[in-house]
């Protein structure tokens, strides 16, 4: 029973390129949701999606930052133009119902150089 | 707002020992979930134990269990007989309870345990 699959699990990108993070949920589970860790700090919410919708964007930036959950396939935090502040952990978290617990994955290291 | 306080950036213990983790929080719903998640160094998220408010019974799985005061609006982790894999990042995280729906996640800073053989 596969838990939640993050990849790539470090990524490096040059200031102004994209950035394309992917998630997929656990067997089973419809809601994803996406956080970001900066050094030292606990993590921060950033957008709850279930397939084909967003629910909660509240912690999303507003610029450069999306997120879909598409019916087939993982679901996908883009980060457009990156600048060295976006350099954190970015982990994605599913549930199989909004009242059960979230299970994260492993994260994926963003590294902006 | 709601916020989550850890006022312990790092605690210690030694193997076998018992440590208790402290979290306070802040927010004027009644009903919600509270949270602590375990970080360890290969930086996985892993849920230790989770608690309705609504619940008066304290949480406990295995070696962890949970004080949850609600009017004073703690909720303190206890670990006992501690193992060398508990070393780890502890993050405590509260969610609002929308009528069973549990929202997203708040979490504190994190305090660090370190196990001593």
């Amino acid at each position: 029973n596969a838990g939640v699959m993050q990849n790539p699990r470090h990524l490096v990108r040059r200031r102004g390129q994209e950035a394309r993070l992917r998630c997929s949920p656990m067997k089973g589970h419809s809601h994803v949701y996406w956080y970001r860790q900066l050094p030292e700090e606990g993590l921060k919410f950033m957008v709850y999606l279930q397939k084909e919708n967003i629910i909660d964007e509240s912690g999303m930036p507003k610029e450069r930052f999306s997120a879909e959950f598409p019916k087939e396939g993982p679901s996908i935090l883009r980060i457009q133009q990156v600048v060295r502040g976006d350099s954190a952990a970015y982990f994605c978290a599913s549930s199989r119902s909004d009242n059960q617990p979230q299970h994260f994955g492993d994260g994926t290291r963003l590294s902006i150089l | 707002a709601q916020t989550v306080t850890q006022s312990q950036p790092e605690m210690s213990v030694q193997e076998a020992e018992t440590v208790t983790l402290s979290c306070t929080y802040d927010t004027s719903e009644s009903d919600y979930y509270l949270f602590w998640y375990k970080q360890p160094p290969s930086r996985q998220m892993i849920l230790v134990i989770r608690q309705e408010a609504y619940k008066q019974q304290n949480a406990t799985e295995n070696r962890f269990s949970v004080n949850f005061q609600k009017a004073a609006k703690s909720f303190s982790l206890k670990i006992s007989d501690s193992q060398l894999g508990d070393a780890a990042m502890y993050f405590c995280a509260y969610s609002v309870n929308y009528g069973g729906s549990q929202g997203n996640l708040i979490f504190g800073k994190g305090t660090k345990l370190s196990v001593k053989p």
